[in-house]
């Protein structure tokens, strides 16, 4: 069975902090990893994804992989009040579909 | 990345009934899925809509309740039949490019309320 667990949360930070987001998945044949922010009432938007071991950079976005150890991160450096949201971590073992862990809930207090 | 335009956005529906939810793409793709969110939950798919052949439905879901439609590479139709307020959720179209570290984007969703 294909899972993906994430901490659900809430997860509180002050502005300006970096926040940290987890991720392990199950299927050792997962081969891309792709991380959505989701705010309420809205469809979940695409941040940025990794599929090589190490760290992958985006902004104030860096997705960290650790295939041996089957776990991704999203750290967000400086944290903005706009930034709180809830993050969905999702594994795919192909070109099908993406499966989703439940989320975890960011809350950036100004 | 491909414009999806999903519609109704919302709608409130007596229980019994049934909803039909359109999902138009501005590019073809081969593969639509189709997935549920229910309240506090994360996402679950419900099915793949290849253009040309039946939909392919996950664990749980079966095509009486969730009937899909997929007439050309650009559009689908998903309709939720007999509906109960277990129903409830937020419904999402989404398409994926080809190759296996293509994202997932997502139509706007259908936020359903079955009374």
């Amino acid at each position: 069975q294909k899972e993906v667990e994430q901490n659900s949360g809430p997860l509180s930070v002050p502005e300006g902090a970096i926040a940290s987001l987890n991720c392990t998945y199950s299927d050792r044949g997962s081969q891309s990893f792709f991380w959505y922010r989701q705010y309420s009432g809205k469809s979940p938007e695409l941040i940025m994804f990794i599929y090589s071991n190490g760290d992958k950079e985006d902004g104030r976005f860096t997705a960290q992989l650790n295939k041996a150890s089957q776990y991704v991160s999203l750290l967000i450096r400086d944290s903005q009040p706009s930034d709180s949201a809830t993050y969905l971590c999702a594994a795919s073992t192909g070109a099908n579909n993406l499966f989703f862990g439940t989320g975890t809930r960011l809350t950036v207090i100004p | 990345s491909a414009v999806i335009s999903q519609k109704p956005s919302r709608d409130i529906c007596q229980r019994g009934t049934s909803l039909t939810i359109q999902c138009q793409v501005d590019s073809q793709v081969t593969m639509m899925f189709w997935y549920r969110q229910q309240p506090g939950q994360s996402l679950t798919l419900i099915a793949t809509a290849n253009q040309g052949s039946e939909a392919t439905y996950e664990s749980g879901f079966v095509i009486d309740k969730f009937p899909i439609s997929r007439p050309n590479l650009t559009f689908s139709t998903l309709t939720v039949s007999n509906m109960s307020p277990e129903d409830s959720s937020i419904y999402l179209c989404s398409v994926r490019g080809t190759g296996f570290n293509s994202p997932l984007h997502f139509g706007n969703g259908t936020r359903l309320t079955v009374t």
